[in-house]
């Protein structure tokens, strides 16, 4: 199993470009989110879906939009970029079943904005 | 709402020496308790977790008990070594249908020789 892929892995995006980052995962998982980090700052949640048509807000939105078409894929679009979005983004995916919120992470996406 | 607050950083260590490294937590309901680890260039990989008042979960030496009197959730491992430096995240699971991970900011650690 690859469990949650991300790609690209590096990226660098000049003001007011816009790109998708992308996340699938096979491990049929219902949910799936997107974190940024940011140095001292741990993980903050961007957007999530707890199924496939299903998004929410998290705790820094703005700037940032999703999609869940399929229930392996779900992509970050960056609309107009700004340096203040350079950071690491992770997604990351867990099963609706089980006690625990156990979340499976990606291995990253580096953005720098310039 | 939910937060978790984490021992500041970094903490450097001599192989062989024993970790603490401190979580607290203010939550609603009764959340599961993770311990998550980043190596360098990596994403993050769980640790170990706990989801009940009590339990302490443990794995590769590192252990950590949910204790619900005190709202803490610390890291130890009794003799560290040169491999377990990384970034270590304390998590917070909140209740509801969301399954939701609350970070604390992270704790990095350092081993040396």
């Amino acid at each position: 199993n690859a469990g949650v892929t991300q790609t690209p892995k590096f990226q660098v995006l000049k003001t007011g470009q816009s790109m998708t980052l992308q996340c699938a995962q096979d491990m049929n998982h219902e949910y799936m989110s997107w974190y940024r980090q940011d140095p001292g700052m741990g993980l903050r949640l961007i957007h999530y879906s707890v199924g496939a048509g299903i998004t929410d807000q998290g705790e820094v939105p703005n700037g940032y939009n999703v999609s869940r078409s399929t229930t392996e894929d779900f992509p970050l679009r960056l609309l107009s970029a700004a340096p203040s979005q350079t950071s690491v983004y992770f997604c990351a995916s867990s099963s609706r079943t089980g006690a625990s919120y156990e979340q499976y992470f990606g291995p990253g996406t580096r953005l720098t904005v310039t | 709402g939910n937060s978790v607050t984490q021992m500041e950083g970094p903490v450097t260590l001599s192989e062989e020496a024993f970790l603490t490294i401190n979580c607290t937590y203010t939550a609603t309901g009764y959340p599961s308790l993770f311990w998550y680890v980043q190596y360098p260039g990596e994403g993050l990989q769980l640790l170990l977790k706990a989801t009940k008042a009590d339990d302490k979960g443990s794995n590769k030496g590192f252990e950590a008990t949910y204790r619900k009197e005190t709202t803490s959730f610390h890291l130890e491992k009794g003799s560290v070594q040169v491999s377990d430096s990384a970034v270590y995240f304390c998590a917070l699971g909140s209740s509801g249908s969301a399954r939701q991970l609350t970070f604390g900011s992270g704790t990095q650690l350092t081993v040396l020789p």
